[in-house]
């Protein structure tokens, strides 16, 4: 069976400040696919970014960075220089090939910034 | 830039009345899916939908559930007689091919469905 944890439930940090945010899966399956997904306050899920198992190069996109590692089935999301519009509900999600494209999500972890 | 559509946003119903719940999933997509979210909660899936058929339900998907695609732009969710226990937001999500294959699945904005 497939599981994604995400232990931190709440996270605080002050404005301008660097933040991890942690996501550990599991799955028997060779290929799959991670993602992470935005729900700021308003409620919507927004798509942040795809990964596959056979990609471990990790990725930058502006402040947000994204560090895969299959040794330790983790896959880490960092913000730089966080900002208030940060402030949401962070999703890691997993999928693998065979069950129909759904996902199984983490419980999230809310990150909250202050100013 | 196409999105996926859910109306309403908002839906207060009594205990044991039907719902049904409404999307427009993007245009050239060929899946569809169903998701809860219990407040506070994490996100559930539901069902999938592809080619006019159920692909996969999960367990919380029981009989009082349905989907139906009608008129080939619209994916509905149906609750036959609602319970305390469904009050939730309900995501509606689509992709192009299945999620992970060099895809990704959109989301609408949510449908907040409370019983009374």
């Amino acid at each position: 069976a497939q599981k994604v944890t995400q232990a931190q439930t709440e996270i605080s940090v002050v404005e301008k400040e660097d933040v991890t945010l942690d996501c550990v899966y599991e799955t028997r399956d060779t290929t799959y696919y991670l993602f992470w997904y935005k729900q700021p306050p308003s409620g919507e899920l927004v798509f942040l970014i795809r990964r596959n198992s056979f990609d471990e190069q990790n990725e930058i996109s502006g402040r947000y960075s994204w560090n895969f590692q299959k040794s330790t089935s983790s896959f880490n999301f960092t913000i730089t220089a966080s900002q208030v519009v940060d402030s949401a509900v962070y999703f890691c999600a997993l999928s693998v090939p065979g069950n129909t494209g759904k996902l199984i999500f983490g419980q999230g972890t809310t990150l909250q910034v202050k100013p | 830039e196409p999105e996926v559509t859910q109306t309403p946003s908002h839906q207060v119903t009594q205990m044991g009345q039907e719902v049904i719940l409404r999307c427009v999933p993007i245009s050239n997509h060929l899946y569809f899916y169903w998701y809860r979210q219990i407040l506070g909660q994490k996100v559930e899936f539901l069902v999938s939908f592809y080619n006019n058929e159920i692909s996969e339900k999960s367990e919380i998907f029981d009989d009082q559930f349905s989907v139906e695609r009608p008129d080939g732009s619209n994916f509905t969710l149906k609750i036959r007689s609602t319970k305390l226990e469904d009050s939730a937001m309900y995501f509606c999500a689509s992709s192009l091919l299945l999620t992970g294959l060099n895809t990704e699945a959109f989301f609408g904005q949510g449908t907040r469905l409370t019983v009374v």
